[in-house]
């Protein structure tokens, strides 16, 4: 069964830094890897999806990459915002013996940008 | 606006009793979900649907049922059999299709027992 991790649970930084948040799945089987951002009490929203053949994606300030040989992929937030401050949630859609769009997530890193 | 509806936002169940939670989208998508979160949890699979009339159980659809009567509409049951209940429900959609698979989640269900 395909197990995905993220790492760190947890990250509290000053506006302006650069972040990274990582993201490990155990089967490298995938179809394609979502990003997501979770408001507290909220809906996910989608950020980037990267397809299997893919390496990266971009989107503004944010920047994810995957290497589905090594099971990983990161979430780059270049000069992060306090606006930027919720739960990121990394998730992977298996191809191996799986029906089509059922996705497998983390637990999720939660973001506090302060001031 | 096109999205995800689910309904009510926060819904309150008394012991034994059966409840139902909406979604219903207006994307056009085939395929439908539903997760529970629990705090600190990851997202736990109920139940999917690809096409109208069929749904397939996920990782823990003990105690809950489903019914995908139209396109648009994705309903859930948590029947007094589901022991533990009170979490957080999302929806979501999606084209269904292999490339491009971009899932949209609603803004979730709050369901406490009582």
């Amino acid at each position: 069964k395909q197990e995905v991790t993220q790492i760190p649970a947890a990250l509290s930084v000053p506006e302006g830094e650069n972040l990274v948040l990582n993201c490990s799945f155990t089967d490298s089987a995938i179809y394609n890897l979502q990003w997501f951002r979770q408001d507290p009490g909220k809906g996910l929203t989608s950020l980037l999806l990267i397809q299997s053949s893919q390496r990266e994606q971009t989107s503004g300030r944010l920047n994810a990459s995957l290497d589905k040989s090594s099971g990983r992929s990161t979430l780059y937030i270049a000069a992060s915002q306090p606006g930027d401050s919720a739960t990121y949630l990394c998730a992977v859609n298996s191809g191996r013996g799986s029906t089509l769009g059922r996705l497998y997530f983390g637990r999720g890193t939660q973001l506090t940008v302060w001031p | 606006d096109g999205g995800i509806t689910q309904s009510p936002k926060y819904l309150f169940r008394k012991e034994g009793q059966n409840v139902t939670l909406s979604c219903e989208q207006n994307l056009n998508h085939d395929a439908m979900y539903w997760y529970r979160q629990d705090p600190g949890q990851g997202l736990r699979l109920i139940y999917y649907s690809q096409i109208v009339n069929d749904f397939q159980k996920g990782d823990i659809a003990e105690g809950y049922s489903v019914s995908r009567e139209k396109k648009e509409s994705f309903p859930l049951t948590v029947t007094s059999a589901q022991k533990n209940p009170t979490a957080f429900y999302l929806c979501a959609s999606s084209t269904g299709r292999r490339n491009g698979n971009t899932i949209y989640f609603g803004e979730g269900s709050w369901l406490t027992v009582v």
